[in-house]
């Protein structure tokens, strides 16, 4: 079945530094979302990408789908404390079916 | 605009017993989605419902059972729980069907002893 695969499981940096997390799935996607959940809290959606190459950004956040619509990537510049939680991708193979499937997430701590 | 709720927040019960957890899903959103959430795990698709019909399903035994009312929210129902099915189960509501955006309640935390 389809599979969604996130690196780095967790991710340590100094505040002011950046970070990237990638997500790799096992088959084409229709399009993937973006969620994050603070800790002690509840997924709450980023964005979406649909387009092959898409590359979207929402202030520090750079978004990107990649050619072959199987990976994308969340890169945050310049990290803020307020940027901690765990980041997850969400999968949709374009199936009838709801069927989304998240990946296991990047724990992302700052340190002041 | 009220966002999604669910009831309880928490709840404990024993190997062998029924669950029934609820969900309010948003204003104007027909589509509700369950998922659980093991501890340091993404979210796992459970199924969807639409219009009071279970939309799809993942992979999950037939224990796993569901319902929405016309007014949009929607139950879980676990029977004979497992030590396993403790998690946070979390509801989202949507505008349309299949993998559209999510929006998340804040989850109830199920333990099972």
């Amino acid at each position: 079945g389809q599979q969604v695969m996130q690196i780095p499981q967790y991710q340590h940096v100094q505040e002011g530094e950046d970070f990237t997390t990638y997500c790799n799935s096992s088959t084409t996607l229709s399009n993937i979302q973006w969620y994050k959940q603070r800790p002690g809290g509840h997924p709450v959606f980023l964005i979406q990408l649909v387009k092959s190459g898409e590359v979207k950004k929402q202030k520090r956040l750079t978004f990107q789908f990649g050619e072959a619509k199987k990976n994308s990537s969340l890169h945050i510049t310049a990290t803020q404390t307020t940027d901690v939680g765990t980041y997850f991708c969400a999968g949709w193979d374009g199936g009838s079916q709801g069927n989304l499937i998240f990946g296991k997430g990047t724990k992302l701590s700052v340190k002041p | 605009e009220t966002g999604v709720t669910q009831s309880p927040t928490h709840l404990i019960k024993t190997r062998g017993q029924q669950v029934t957890l609820r969900c309010s899903s948003q204003s104007g959103h027909n589509t509700v989605s369950w998922y659980q959430q093991a501890l340091g795990q993404g979210p796992q698709f459970i199924f969807q419902y639409y219009r009071e019909e279970e939309n799809g399903r993942g992979n999950f035994p037939p224990r796993f059972s569901g319902l929405q009312f016309p007014n949009y929210s929607s139950e879980l129902n676990v029977n004979a729980l497992e030590l396993d099915d403790s998690a946070l189960y979390l509801c989202a509501s949507s505008l349309r069907t299949g993998a559209d955006t999510q929006y998340f309640g804040p989850g109830t935390r199920l333990t099972v002893l």
